[in-house]
């Protein structure tokens, strides 16, 4: 069973200091990794797509990197309007199906 | 600024009764599905419809939930009856492509079954 686990559950950090959130998943023959943002009280919102090993996508100070394995969400020096739950998601055994991780909780603090 | 709507937003009712939550996908958008979030078991997904006709609905409980698509435009999820279990954000995305493809989330209807 294709499987997405992130870490940590939750995290608090200062403005300005960098860090890093992980999507490690289980699934043959990946057809893509996908980054999103969820506010309170709001649906997730669509950030990156990755397809391949190697690859990377930033968006102001956010960049998605992939390897076989896992996946990170690189945030450097954060704001607190970056503070959101961020989601992972991997196709699942249909064609369009998408499997969501529980997700990170970040919390900027200024 | 094309973006999914869902209706009702909020929608608080008695166990046993019947809930209708409706979904206007993005124009254009040809694939439509339906998610249930709790704190529990996350973002699960219940159901989804290509060109409009299903092509999973796995993720329903068969006996109290069914989804429809009436025309392209409207899609819609209900629960009859509804139990207290039934409580959680449901959200509908939709997404344009022939494969696994970014969606496209609505701001969700929040139910609560007392």
């Amino acid at each position: 069973e294709d499987q997405v686990t992130q870490s940590p559950e939750a995290l608090r950090l200062q403005e300005g200091e960098s860090s890093s959130l992980n999507c490690s998943y289980t699934v043959s023959g990946l057809r893509g990794l996908f980054w999103y943002r969820q506010d309170p009280g709001k649906g997730p919102e669509f950030l990156f797509t990755l397809y391949s090993a190697g690859e990377e996508k930033e968006k102001e100070r956010l960049k998605a990197t992939l390897t076989k394995k896992e996946s990170f969400l690189h945030i450097t020096a954060p704001k607190p309007e970056d503070s959101a739950t961020y989601l992972c998601a991997v196709p699942g055994a249909g064609s369009y199906q998408l499997t969501f991780g529980k997700g990170t909780k970040l919390s900027v603090i200024p | 600024d094309a973006r999914v709507t869902q209706t009702p937003r909020h929608k608080v009712t008695e166990m046993g009764q019947e809930v209708t939550m409706r979904c206007q996908p993005i124009l254009g958008h040809n694939t439509v599905f339906w998610y249930r979030q709790t704190m529990m078991q996350g973002l699960e997904l219940l159901a989804y419809f290509r060109n409009r006709a299903p092509l999973d609905d796995s993720g329903m409980p068969k006996d109290r939930f069914s989804a429809e698509m009436p025309d392209a435009t409207l899609a819609t999820l209900k629960i009859q009856p509804s139990e207290p279990r039934d409580s959680a954000v449901y959200f509908c995305a939709s997404g344009l492509g022939t494969g696994p493809y970014e969606q496209y989330f609505g701001p969700g209807t929040r139910l609560t079954v007392t």
